[in-house]
């Protein structure tokens, strides 16, 4: 079974640091795509980032980037210059197989940016 | 991308009763998932519901006490049956409109069982 582990429950950072959560997952699948999402008090999901397996590079959007290491089935999310905003419960999740539209979600980590 | 309206935003519902939950999508997509997020939790997915056929429902889930309808490429409800207190959730619709790799959600809804 696809299963995705996220295993920080809670993180916490001062404003303008950056943060780090770590996310591993299982799949036998060879190409797949990896997400961030977010989901603020407002409970909107929100996408962060997303990652294909097959690209080497790792994906970055403004202050999102993310370290994949497919070998170890690891993705996790860096947080560069923290803000407020940025308060919520980070998911990670990818398709239950390669090109499915359904999604395994991790336990998720919340994350509290203290000003 | 794709727009969800979900409603309702929230409820609080007496045991033994039913609650159905809306959602529509401002434009066609094939497949429409519904979520449910206990609290505290993660999200799990219940059901996979297409138009024009049943839906099909994860493990743990039953057409009984999660009857959906889909009667069109836009639009979609779950019904949540003879609540109890542990039926307390948000719950969630979702989409991925063909030619895009992410999905999208609805703002969820709040259900307190009292």
């Amino acid at each position: 079974a696809q299963t995705v582990t996220q295993s920080q429950p809670e993180m916490s950072v001062q404003e303008a640091e950056t943060v780090t959560l770590s996310c591993t997952y299982d799949t036998s699948e060879s190409n797949y795509y990896l997400f961030w999402y977010k989901q603020p008090p407002s409970r909107q999901m929100i996408l962060v980032i997303r990652q294909e397996a097959y690209k080497q590079q790792n994906a970055t959007e403004n202050r999102f980037s993310v370290n994949f290491q497919k070998a170890a089935k690891s993705f996790s999310l860096k947080i560069s210059d923290s803000q407020l905003g940025d308060t919520a419960m980070y998911f990670c999740a990818h398709p239950t197989q390669g090109g499915s539209e359904k999604l395994v979600f991790g336990k998720g980590t919340k994350l509290t940016v203290n000003p | 991308s794709a727009v969800i309206s979900q409603k309702p935003s929230r409820d609080i519902c007496q045991r033994g009763t039913s609650l159905t939950i809306q959602c529509q999508v401002d434009s066609q997509v094939t497949m429409m998932f519904w979520y449910r997020q206990q609290p505290g939790q993660s999200l799990t997915l219940i059901a996979t519901a297409n138009q024009g056929s049943e839906a099909t429902y994860e493990s743990g889930f039953v057409i009984d006490k999660f009857p959906i309808s889909r009667p069109n490429l836009t639009f979609s409800t779950l019904t949540v049956s003879n609540m109890s207190p542990e039926d307390s959730s948000i719950y969630l619709c979702s989409v991925r409109p063909t030619g895009n790799t992410e999905a999208f959600f609805g703002q969820g809804t709040r259900l307190t069982v009292v």
